[in-house]
């Protein structure tokens, strides 16, 4: 089946450090990709998506790059900010319009 | 627009008892999934409804676990009896209709935190 791998956290990263957060799938065909973040106390929500192979989804300065050779969707930030303290969610979307997450990944940075 | 509106934000029981969840989605968003995610793990589904037909209930502890959505808006999910390891946040969460249809965006509700003694 379906199904999505992160790395284990916590990551901790003092600020305007380089971040990335692997991920991994397993699928069956192509399909869309995905990172939801998770603010503490609050929803999860959308932070960037990618539908085809190539495609790199970007925002807020983060970016993420769907690898069909390697099956990967890492996240990756070129300078953190404590702002991005949060969980981070890969998913993929499977039949029927399904989300799959992954375990997710606590991303703390210090001042 | 409104977000996805859950309640109650937190529920504490014991086991055994009974506990429902309510889910007011965005307007017009037509399809709608409850989520589990247990501590350390992400979400995983539970329910999909398109308008108030089940879609996908594969998921479902059917035998403790229900939940319905009467008129294709508001939805309710109850569990009863309760089991220790049903201590999870219950997440809803909804998309509609249109240009974002398809995309995959789910519109997640801040979930309700369940505890089980």
């Amino acid at each position: 089946g379906n199904s999505v791998t992160q790395m284990e956290g916590p990551v901790t990263l003092s600020e305007e450090a380089f971040l990335t957060i692997n991920c991994t799938y397993t699928a069956t065909g192509y399909p869309s990709l995905f990172w939801y973040v998770q603010y503490p106390g609050e929803g999860l929500q959308l932070l960037l998506k990618a539908t085809k192979a190539d495609d790199k989804g970007s925002n807020k300065g983060f970016e993420a790059t769907y690898r069909k050779e390697t099956t990967s969707f890492h996240l990756e930030k070129g300078s953190v900010q404590v702002s991005d303290s949060a969980v981070y969610f890969c998913a993929l979307r499977s039949y029927g319009n399904k989300l799959v997450f992954g375990a997710g990944t606590i991303l703390r940075v210090k001042s | 627009e409104a977000g996805v509106a859950q309640s109650p934000r937190y529920k504490i029981i014991e086991k055994r008892q009974s506990v429902a969840f309510w889910c007011n989605p965005i307007s017009g968003h037509a399809t709608l999934y409850w989520y589990q995610q247990i501590l350390g793990q992400g979400p995983k589904l539970l329910i999909q409804f398109q308008n108030n037909g089940v879609v996908d209930d594969s998921q479902l502890p059917k035998d403790r676990f229900s939940a319905e959505r009467l008129k294709g808006v508001d939805s309710t999910l109850k569990i009863q009896p309760a089991k220790l390891e049903d201590s999870a946040v219950y997440l809803c969460a909804t998309h509609g209709q249109g240009h974002r249809y398809g995309t995959g965006e789910l519109f997640f509700g801040e979930g309700s935190r369940l505890t089980v003694l």
